[in-house]
């Protein structure tokens, strides 16, 4: 099975502060992305990536950005965060065989003070 | 503007009886179309998906029909469990699955 990982399951952070997201997967998968979900709203892609150091701006890229340094591992980062970033975030991947199928991480619960 | 839409927040029923969430897309290049169910403090897990090519597909408890038409798809859950009472996601993609559009969600309460 595949796993994604989510390297906090809950997150306090001040204004101002910088925040880095962690998300890994076992799978070799190619795409990986970043969504926030939020009531009402559903699930908003904030970026993707289909390749190590390759990235492409979601939905609502604003306020955030992103590292692939491996393929295994993409990291979400807040730059400044602001209480409207307060949401809960999830990573999901896809690759060769499941191109068609998102799986996701557990999802980090970032709350900004 | 959301491209794909569940306008039910949502759905209360009885166990052993059907449950039928529906979703509306807008985008005619969508050809692909999911399911995934949410418990709280989970990551959504994919449940059904249907191409544009068919019309129905069926897993188990769980079919998924697509009325291309219409630009609308239900996911129909018969008999309903109370372990189905969850949030679920309709999603859609344009062959490039490098997007995926998803619902604002539906959240399914199966009364015991």
């Amino acid at each position: 099975d595949v796993k994604v990982t989510q390297s906090s399951r809950y997150l306090v952070k001040r204004t101002g502060e910088k925040v880095f997201l962690e998300c890994v997967q076992d799978m070799d998968h190619e795409n990986m992305f970043w969504y926030r979900q939020d009531p009402g709203l559903g699930l908003r892609l904030i970026y993707f990536s289909y390749d190590v150091k390759m990235k492409e701006k979601g939905d609502i890229p604003e306020g955030y950005s992103v590292s692939r340094e491996k393929k295994e591992r993409f990291s979400l980062i807040l730059e400044s965060a602001s209480t409207n970033q307060t949401s809960m975030y999830l990573c999901a991947s896809t690759g060769p065989g499941g191109e068609e199928k998102l799986f996701f991480g557990s999802g980090t619960q970032l709350s900004v003070l | 503007d959301q491209q794909v839409k569940q306008n039910s927040p949502s759905l209360s029923v009885q166990e052993g009886r059907i449950s039928i969430l529906n979703c509306d897309y807008t985008n005619s290049m969508f050809d692909y179309f999911l399911w995934y169910k949410k418990y709280p403090a989970e990551g959504p897990t994919f449940l059904i998906s249907i191409s544009s090519i068919k019309d129905k597909n069926e897993d188990g408890r769980f079919t998924v029909f697509l009325n291309k038409s219409a630009k609308h798809l239900s996911l129909h859950i018969v008999p309903s469990q109370p372990g189905d009472s969850a949030v679920y996601f309709c999603a859609a993609s344009d062959g490039n699955f490098n997007k995926f559009y998803f619902g604002s969600g539906t959240k399914l309460n199966v009364k015991p």
